[in-house]
């Protein structure tokens, strides 16, 4: 079956320090990947997607990046964080298809505090 | 654009009682529509999926929606709900390339 790790679960990191989340699949080949963002209050935001190695696609121009440096792992980064960054942070997996009547899959998700 | 509303924000119930969550969304073509339920710190868990068909659905941990086209709704439902339901419902419409546009979430809290 397949399995969806994030890590870390929580992180405290100071203003203008960099971030590096890590999302990773298993059981699957060829995901697509997803990385949101929730907010209080606020649902779930759509940051980035990927459907394949290098291949990236960004929802929102934010202070963040994403890598995929392999099939099924996917990366959120920053160089510098801003207060504005805080929030739950969730990474996703859907089955490589050509509509979107297949659901996503998530992780636990980590819980970024920006100090 | 595809926008998913959940209008309440939070509801609370009796355990044993029946529930009702509202999601109206807005789409230009037949929707996939999908709940998704979340307990406090944890990712999201599917609920159950509505592509075609059948206009009532049924999911997981006794949950169930109904379709509506004429109304643009998809509310979920359970007859009777018990204490570990309490939970975050996101309600979610698919639209192009498997791109999901969620709705603000409705916290279920349940009373003894």
């Amino acid at each position: 079956s397949q399995t969806i790790h994030q890590w870390p679960a929580t992180l405290v990191q100071p203003v203008g320090s960099p971030l590096s989340l890590e999302c990773t699949v298993e059981g699957t080949s060829n995901p697509n990947l997803y990385w949101y963002r929730q907010a209080a209050g606020r649902g779930l935001q759509l940051l980035f997607y990927s459907v394949g190695i290098g291949q990236i696609s960004s929802e929102v121009p934010q202070n963040l990046s994403a890598s995929r440096p392999q099939d099924r792992q996917f990366i959120l980064s920053s160089k510098k964080l801003l207060l504005s960054d805080s929030g739950f942070y969730l990474c996703a997996w859907g089955p490589r298809a050509g509509d979107s009547n297949q659901p996503q899959h998530f992780g636990d998700g980590t819980r970024l505090s920006i100090l | 654009a595809q926008s998913v509303t959940q209008p309440d924000i939070h509801i609370t119930v009796s355990e044993g009682a029946s529930l009702e969550l509202r999601c109206n969304y807005s789409y230009g073509a037949t929707p996939y529509l999908f709940w998704y339920v979340q307990s406090p710190g944890q990712g999201l868990q599917l609920l159950l999926k509505y592509f075609s068909g059948d206009t009532l659905v049924q999911g997981i941990k006794g949950f169930e929606a109904e379709f509506k086209r004429s109304q643009s709704s998809f509310n979920l439902r359970k007859p009777s709900v018990h204490w570990s339901d309490a939970a975050e419902y996101f309600c979610a419409v698919g639209r192009g390339f498997q791109k999901l546009v969620f709705g603000t979430g409705t916290r279920l809290l349940v009373s003894p």
